[in-house]
């Protein structure tokens, strides 16, 4: 079965420069969640989107902005890097319907490595 | 503040035993709960879930129960097999009754499951 595909699997960048991750999400699922897990953490929410739209917002510095597009894949562009946005950045989708959103699969992450 | 988390950061299991992993969770607003797998490198892997509605939910070799008195969550894992070994997560949400939203999952704290051969 199709699985959520993330871009780049890897990513170095120094301080002050810009990443973009993407985010494919399962086909048929209307949702994506963004979420940033630093080593031994636990998967912090950033931000979620719901019909191209945005949804619910976690803690997303103002540095980091999301869209969804028409197609449903997202991306997250992060600017001014910090050391310490170096983390894995996993993407999930779900299908939402009548107001549940709850199951979400989860792709296999972008390890941002910030020097 | 509103948090789930899980009582102990690593379990460690002989292969055949049963391991069983909590979550105490303090959001009594919270209605949906999910348990995620984590292997090293690998995004959250969804297990099982259960609404607030039942108190217990069994799936191939795991049992998931909800003590809402308690806020209280478990995941039981039968026969434990090498291939267990993971960090498990237990993740709550509150339904959204818009139509539509995405609300993200909260996460707990996770706990390391060790099997020893």
């Amino acid at each position: 079965a199709a699985g959520v595909i993330q871009s780049p699997r890897h990513l170095i960048k120094e301080k002050r420069e810009t990443a973009t991750l993407k985010c494919y999400p399962i086909p048929r699922h209307d949702t994506v969640y963004w979420y940033q897990q630093g080593p031994g953490q636990d998967p912090q929410f950033l931000i979620s989107f719901y019909e191209k739209m945005q949804s619910d917002k976690g803690s997303i510095p103002d540095r980091f902005s999301a869209q969804q597009f028409s197609d449903y894949h997202s991306e997250l562009n992060m600017s001014s890097l910090e050391l310490g946005d170096s983390a894995l950045y996993f993407c999930a989708s779900s299908q939402t319907g009548q107001g549940t959103n709850e199951k979400l699969f989860f792709g296999s992450g972008t390890q941002l490595s910030v020097l | 503040g509103e948090s789930v988390g899980l009582h102990l950061p690593t379990l460690s299991v002989q292969e055949g035993d049963n391991s069983i992993i909590n979550c105490a969770y303090s959001n009594s607003a919270s209605d949906y709960f999910i348990w995620y797998k984590q292997e090293s490198g690998k995004g959250p892997q969804f297990i099982i879930d259960i609404r607030s509605n039942m108190d217990k939910r069994q799936g191939q070799r795991v049992t998931v129960l909800l003590n809402k008195t308690v806020k209280h969550l478990s995941l039981q894992i039968a026969a434990t097999q090498p291939g267990d070994s993971a960090v498990y997560f237990c993740a709550e949400n509150i339904r959204g009754y818009s139509g539509g939203g995405a609300d993200g999952l909260t996460f707990g704290k996770g706990t390391h499951l060790i099997i020893q051969p």
